[in-house]
C-alpha cells in the first residue's frame, strides 16, 4: 500500500498570498496518477487536479499541480477567500487508492 | 450531467450491518468505476473499495476485505456498499464517487451527497 504524507498539516496564509502544499508518497506513483481534491465543511470533495498536473474542468488557473515519482505539489498562485479549505492528495496508480491525511489551509 | 444520489442516514447497533445505495443518472453506468470513500468525524478521506459494473468483480481495500461487499445493479444503475460487523469507529459519512474516465479507477469528479452512518448501542 502506498502511504501519502501531506505537509504541512495546517497552512496559515492571507488572501493574495501564494500557497504551496506537498504530498509525498512512500513508493513511486504509477503513471503519475495523483489527484488533488478540495473539501469544504459539510461538502463532498471537489476534484482540482488529475494526473499530477492537469486541471479538472472548471478549475481556475490559479491552481496548478506538479511533480512525479514520489513528490508532488499543489500550488495556489494568489489565494482568494473561497480557497480556504482542506486539501487532499490521492494516488490511483495502485490499489488500494489511498489518500493523504489532508492539509488545512486557513486564513491568517 | 452525471449525478449520484445516495440513500439516507442510518443508525445501527454495533455488530450489525449497513447497506448504502448510490444511484447514478445522466450518463454511462457500466464502464465507469464507482468507489466508496468514507470520512469519520473530523478525519480524512479513506478509500474503501469500488466496482466497474461492466467488468465486476469489486476491488476492495485490504483494510475492509471480509467486511465490505460492493455490488452493482445494472438494471437500475445503482451501486451498493454493505459493511458488516459494525464497530463504533465505522461511524462516518460514506460517499460514492465516479471516475472521470472509463475502464479504470481514475480520479473522481462526481460525488454523491454522502450518507451518515451512526453506530450506537
Amino acid at each position: 500500500e502506498i502511504v501519502l504524507t501531506q505537509s504541512p498539516g495546517t497552512l496559515s496564509l492571507s488572501p493574495g498570498e501564494r500557497a504551496t502544499l506537498s504530498c509525498g508518497a512512500s513508493h513511486t506513483v504509477s503513471s503519475g496518477y495523483l489527484a488533488w481534491y478540495q473539501q469544504k465543511p459539510g461538502q463532498a470533495p471537489r476534484l482540482l487536479i488529475y494526473r499530477a498536473a492537469n486541471r479538472a474542468s472548471g478549475i481556475p488557473d490559479r491552481f496548478s499541480g506538479s511533480g512525479s515519482g514520489t513528490d508532488f505539489t499543489l500550488t495556489i498562485s494568489r489565494l482568494e477567500s473561497e480557497d480556504f479549505a482542506v486539501y487532499y492528495c490521492q494516488q490511483y496508480g495502485s490499489s488500494p487508492y489511498t489518500f493523504g491525511q489532508g492539509t488545512k489551509l486557513e486564513i491568517k | 450531467q452525471v449525478q449520484l444520489v445516495q440513500s439516507g442516514a442510518e443508525v445501527k447497533k454495533p455488530g450489525s450491518s449497513v447497506k448504502v445505495s448510490c444511484k447514478a443518472s445522466g450518463g454511462t453506468f457500466d464502464t465507469y468505476a464507482i468507489s466508496w470513500v468514507r470520512q469519520a468525524p473530523g478525519q480524512g478521506l479513506e478509500w474503501m473499495g469500488g466496482i466497474i459494473p461492466f467488468f465486476g468483480p469489486p476491488n476492495y481495500s485490504p483494510k475492509f476485505q471480509g467486511r465490505v461487499t460492493i455490488t452493482a445493479d445494472k438494471s437500475t444503475s445503482t451501486v451498493y456498499m454493505d459493511l458488516s460487523n459494525l464497530k463504533s469507529e465505522d461511524a462516518a459519512v460514506y460517499y460514492c464517487a465516479r471516475a472521470t474516465r472509463s475502464h479504470y479507477y481514475y480520479d473522481m469528479d462526481v460525488w454523491g451527497q454522502g450518507t451518515t452512518v451512526t453506530v450506537s448501542s
